[in-house]
């Protein structure tokens, strides 16, 4: 059974441009949250999909939006970047949302010149 | 009420020692605290989880300690390895609910 998997892995962009980045959860996994993870502030939660609607979101600037597709896969976005916005981001999906198991992917490390 | 505080941010341990990890919680209504291993290059793996209706929970050299007066729980890896060496995370959630995750444990095994 394939994992989660997201792309790309790695990235890197200018201030003021805008990123997309892309997951696909494990087959039959209707749940799939965002992570950011960075040296600082360690893993923070940005937002949860389950059935193309967002069920959750963390505490992060407007410029990070996304989305869920019918066939579960998911997409965020950030616009008009920030050094800051340099990080490692997580997907992880999971079977129902609730405390099934979260499955991770490997991360789209994001550096932001 | 929605921090978990982990400690100790790093440990260096023996081979066959005993490597203790350990969190602390706020918000009363979370009902669900996995732990989490993380190697350099990959992305978090669940380790083990406990709910409060137990106080204790071993997996193979894994152990999730509990006390929900103290709000606080911890993890014993005995025996350590040095394939033990990564990052371990604590998380605490509720239902329907985000995790919410400590800062992280950089554990090393000594061999």
């Amino acid at each position: 059974k394939a994992g989660v998997t997201q792309t790309p892995r790695y990235l890197i962009k200018t201030r003021g441009q805008q990123v997309t980045l892309s997951c696909s959860p494990i087959s039959g996994h209707r749940s799939v949250s965002w992570y950011q993870q960075t040296p600082g502030q360690g893993l923070q939660f940005l937002f949860e999909y389950f059935s193309e609607t967002q069920r959750n979101k963390g505490n992060f600037p407007g410029r990070f939006s996304g989305r869920q597709f019918s066939n579960s896969r998911s997409e965020m976005n950030v616009s008009t970047l920030e050094l800051g916005d340099s990080a490692l981001y997580l997907c992880a999906s999971s079977k129902e949302r609730g405390r099934d198991e979260q499955f991770f992917g490997p991360g789209t490390r994001l550096t932001v010149l | 009420q929605q921090q978990v505080k982990q400690s100790p941010q790093s440990l260096i341990v023996q081979k066959g020692g005993i490597s203790i990890i350990n969190c602390a919680y706020e918000n009363t209504a979370f009902d669900y605290f996995p732990w989490y291993q993380q190697f350099p290059g990959k992305g978090p793996a669940l380790l083990i989880a406990i709910r409060p209706d137990v106080s204790e929970k071993k997996e193979g050299r894994f152990t999730i300690s509990f006390n929900k007066s103290a709000k606080q729980f911890s993890l014993h890896i005995m025996d350590s390895q040095p394939g033990d060496s990564a990052t371990y995370f604590c998380a605490a959630g509720r239902s329907q609910g985000n995790l919410i995750f400590g800062k992280g444990t950089k554990l090393s095994v000594k061999p």
